[in-house]
């Protein structure tokens, strides 16, 4: 199975800062030119929401604030001008062999 | 507008089965395949499989393969998830959620969740 692996665990970020979150997978996610890999956010007591898809590609009606960059087997999600309701934990996901795997997940704070 | 509402808590013993559903609604039924993904206590999302509503084709995780079963009613647009032989370790917050199109592993929207817990 594909081992994916988040870090930071968590990070307190100030408002209007930015905040990174790596993503890295146990093998290579590319092929045919796409990185088959996803990112969700979950608030607290709710769904996980799809933000980013094909590595770097927003999802409908999500903020350019997100945004998702790397390719084969790291990843990045970066969230510009930090708001308060960007508290969540973040989950990437790999998409390119099966079984679907997750990353632990990274929370996310206000500092 | 696209809804996926699961069915309610349940709490069963080690050993028997639970059967989950995921309504949904807003969209062409068909045209979407349905996952499922779990979120145990303190552990990662951890998929279960996937449905083609269409044909009823279904694809497992080799973890589950022996115990999972899912299933869709096309007339109520509808998917079941059912998980046997169940271990204290299944218990969980069971999610659908639906992919971009009929073979896509993109989980555009999640159902709420549905909480399973396994206790004698």
């Amino acid at each position: 199975d594909f081992v994916m692996t988040q870090s930071p665990h968590s990070l307190a970020v100030s408002l209007g800062e930015r905040a990174t979150i790596n993503c890295k997978s146990s093998q290579s996610v590319l092929s045919n030119s796409r990185n088959y890999l996803a990112w969700f956010q979950q608030k607290p007591g709710q769904s996980p929401k799809l933000l980013i898809y094909w590595a770097s590609t927003r999802n409908s009606g999500v903020p350019d604030r997100f945004s998702g960059s790397g390719s084969g087997t790291e990843f990045t999600l970066t969230i510009n001008n930090l708001q308060a309701e960007d508290v969540a934990i973040y989950h990437c996901q790999q998409y390119h062999t099966g079984p679907i795997t997750f990353g632990q997940g990274t929370r996310l704070e206000i500092k | 507008q696209v809804h996926s509402v699961q069915s309610g808590a349940e709490m069963k013993p080690p050993g028997a089965s639970v059967k989950v559903s995921c309504k949904t609604s807003g969209y062409i039924f068909f045209n979407y395949g349905i996952h499922w993904v779990r979120q145990a206590p303190g552990q990662r999302l951890e998929w279960l499989g996937w449905i083609n509503t269409d044909t009823g084709t279904t694809q497992y995780s080799q973890k589950f393969q022996d115990r999972v079963i899912l299933t869709r009613d096309t007339s109520a647009s509808t998917v079941y998830m059912e998980l046997n032989s169940l271990r204290f370790e299944d218990t969980a917050l069971y999610y659908c959620a639906r992919g971009q199109n009929l073979g896509s592993w993109i989980f555009d929207f999640w159902g709420q969740g549905t909480p399973v817990t396994v206790s004698s």
